[in-house]
């Protein structure tokens, strides 16, 4: 198993672009997150889902859309790439629901928007 | 929501000396409480976990106490190794529905030969 792949691994933006960051996962998760990473910030949650066609917000969603059409898949759009958009972005994938189930998490994409 | 603050930022120790982290939540209702650990240019890690049910939790030098009533909970490591060092996050939730954890800021633990 590959676990958690995130793609790209590092990406340079231009502001008021827009891009997306690839999540997939092989262990047959149901539950799928997005979080940024900020100097000092602690890890945030941005979106989440509980299964293919189901998403919600977690804790700073603006700025960022999300899809759930597979169990594998869970991409991270940002439609007009902003300069506080710039951080460390990490995939996660769980069983069941987040709560009480251990988050597998990818090595993270590290983003500049210039 | 729930918030959890974590103590230090950073900490530094002497290979073989041990560390401790500490972690505050707010809602009274987190009842999960995992531990992660993050090394240079990877994603977090589960380490360690711990139920309410439970006061205290080891596995090798690794240990995770929880105060209930004061709402906070420890990561304690012995006999620190070298990798060791990395981030440390505490998180918490409730075990229940569609409930999300909560992480605090991390701790940088620097552990010197």
């Amino acid at each position: 198993n590959a676990g958690v792949t995130q793609t790209p691994k590092f990406q340079v933006l231009k502001t008021g672009q827009s891009m997306t960051l690839q999540c997939a996962q092989d262990m047959n998760h149901e539950y799928m997150s997005w979080y940024r990473q900020d100097p000092g910030m602690g890890l945030r949650l941005i979106h989440y889902s509980v299964g293919a066609g189901i998403t919600d917000q977690g804790e700073v969603p603006n700025g960022y859309n999300v899809s759930r059409s597979t169990t594998e898949d869970f991409p991270l759009r940002l439609l007009s790439a902003a300069p506080s958009q710039t951080s460390v972005y990490f995939c996660a994938s769980s069983y069941r629901t987040g709560a009480g189930q251990p988050q597998h998490f990818g090595d993270g994409t590290r983003l500049s928007i210039l | 929501g729930e918030n959890v603050e974590q103590h230090p930022s950073t900490l530094s120790v002497q290979e073989g000396d041990s560390a401790v982290i500490k972690c505050t939540y707010s809602d009274s209702a987190s009842n999960y409480f995992p531990w992660y650990k993050q090394e240079l240019g990877k994603g977090p890690q589960l380490i360690i976990d711990i139920r309410s049910n439970v006061g205290e939790k080891k596995d090798q030098r690794i240990a995770v106490t929880l105060n209930k009533t004061a709402k906070h909970f420890s990561l304690h490591i012995t006999e620190t190794q070298p990798e060791d060092s990395a981030v440390y996050f505490c998180a918490a939730t409730r075990l229940s529905g569609y409930s999300t954890l909560t992480f605090g800021k991390g701790t940088m633990l620097l552990v010197s030969p």
